[in-house]
């Protein structure tokens, strides 16, 4: 019973170099989000997903990328990594859409030297 | 500026009191909240919801009460247990100008619940 996962779990990254941070659920939801959080912070959405093939920003998407080619999954993208993107990050999914109670992953740690 | 407020950043509690973990919010267009529990190295995991056109919903220990004139929610834990300290999250939704819904969380409150 995995539900969502993601990896990698810890991560350093030198400024301007790219990663993809993945994330992939076995619920069968169709609907995926990927948070960040900052100390001290709420979580923020950075992009959701209500399918397959269809993803969309949400509150601070700019040095992000993602895609959703399956149900499954849900990577985002790091084209060229910032100190300012040094933070956690959830991802989560829920079978209804957003307002609906969500799942989320064990986080990934990343930081940005 | 924040939407969602959690202005308490840390609560204790002595065990078998109760627990009041307050949540403000600031847009009037917000019509369910949840409140999301999390535990170091953990995600957050959903506790509890609530309609805006409730005001009030219970669930074994937890319960949650909403004041939309005040626009004011809480979340009262009886009685609280150890195994309750963790950092609380309150998550507001509403419709935005898209299609589809978005949810604001709130930064938290870590409540520490002393045997």
């Amino acid at each position: 019973n995995a539900g969502v996962t993601q990896t990698p779990k810890f991560r350093i990254l030198k400024i301007g170099q790219s990663m993809t941070l993945q994330c992939t659920q076995d619920m069968n939801h169709n609907y995926m989000y990927w948070y960040r959080q900052d100390p001290g912070m709420g979580l923020k959405l950075i992009y959701y997903s209500v399918g397959a093939g269809i993803t969309d920003k949400g509150e601070v998407p700019n040095g992000y990328n993602v895609s959703r080619s399956t149900t499954e999954d849900f990577p985002l993208r790091l084209e060229l990594a910032a100190p300012s993107q040094t933070s956690v990050y959830f991802c989560a999914s829920s079978y209804l859409g957003v307002g609906q109670p969500q799942h989320f992953g064990d986080g990934t740690r990343l930081s940005i030297l | 500026d924040q939407q969602v407020k959690q202005n308490s950043p840390s609560l204790s509690v002595q065990e078998g009191r109760i627990s009041i973990l307050n949540c403000d919010y600031t847009n009037s267009m917000f019509d369910y909240f949840l409140w999301y529990k999390k535990y170091p190295a953990e995600g957050p995991t959903f506790l509890i919801s609530i309609s805006s056109i409730k005001d009030k919903n219970e669930d074994g220990r937890f319960t949650v009460f909403l004041n939309k004139s005040a626009k004011h929610l809480s979340l009262h834990i009886v009685p609280s247990q150890p195994g309750d300290s963790a950092v609380y999250f309150c998550a507001a939704v509403g419709t935005g100008g898209t299609s589809y819904d978005k949810v604001i969380f709130g930064p938290g409150t870590s409540l520490s619940v002393i045997p």
